[in-house]
């Protein structure tokens, strides 16, 4: 009954390799967000998905890339990846705007 | 632009001891002011909220007060518990459907029994 999940809790690759992290809520909103956590906790959104249309899209590079193939899905690609993109990111979804429901996270560790 | 202004933590306290978490805010126009909470190995959750001005917010024994006049939102609890301890962030927005969520740094609560 998990309302969002992530795949894959923990992600461990070299520098240069191209990897994905998958998204899938069960609580039928139409927005989904990607967030990155960095070491000190601070939290920024990095996209948004309403209807799987992009609403929300902040100054990441464009490595990252996110897709929707359905509104309960919202999956970040990142190509070439690099010391700095280790982080936690947090998938979350919401229907009404604020009250976002956040999945555990995907700690994403670039050696 | 847009930005909240968490104190920052780490705070360690005893149980039943009181809290606050300051958080001040500056935006354009009259933000809509959360507080999310994140517990250990989980992701962020929504704690409370207040829309406008003089609104106060309250769940699970936490309370936050809309205060235009200061640009503040402070997080705070009469007695906590050991399991009040967790990551605490401020957070505003400013569109009208509220997709875009700026927060604060998160302030880090351990409670000692």
């Amino acid at each position: 009954d998990t309302a969002v999940s992530q795949t894959p809790k923990y992600l461990v690759t070299q520098m240069g390799n191209d990897k994905s992290i998958k998204c899938e809520q069960n609580l039928g909103h139409d927005t989904m967000y990607w967030y990155k956590q960095d070491s000190k906790k601070f939290l920024k959104i990095m996209f948004s998905y309403n209807n799987k249309e992009l609403i929300i899209n902040e100054t990441v590079p464009n490595r990252f890339s996110p897709k929707s193939p359905d509104k309960a899905h919202l999956n970040l690609h990142i190509n070439s990846l690099e010391l700095g993109d280790s982080a936690v990111y947090f998938c979350a979804s919401s229907q009404e705007g604020y009250k976002q429901f956040f999945g555990p996270g995907t700690r994403l560790t670039v050696l | 632009g847009d930005s909240v202004t968490q104190m920052e933590g780490p705070v360690t306290l005893s149980e039943e001891a009181f809290l606050t978490i300051n958080c001040t805010y500056t935006a354009t126009g009259y933000p809509s002011l959360f507080w999310y909470v994140q517990y250990p190995g989980e992701g962020l959750q929504l704690l409370l909220k207040a829309t406008k001005a003089d609104d106060k917010g309250s769940n699970k024994g936490f309370e936050a007060t809309y205060r235009k006049e200061t640009t503040s939102f402070h997080l705070e609890k009469g007695s906590v518990q050991v399991s009040d301890s967790a990551v605490y962030f401020c957070a505003l927005s400013v569109d009208r459907s509220d997709y875009k969520l700026s927060f604060g740094a998160g302030t880090t609560v351990t409670v000692r029994a």
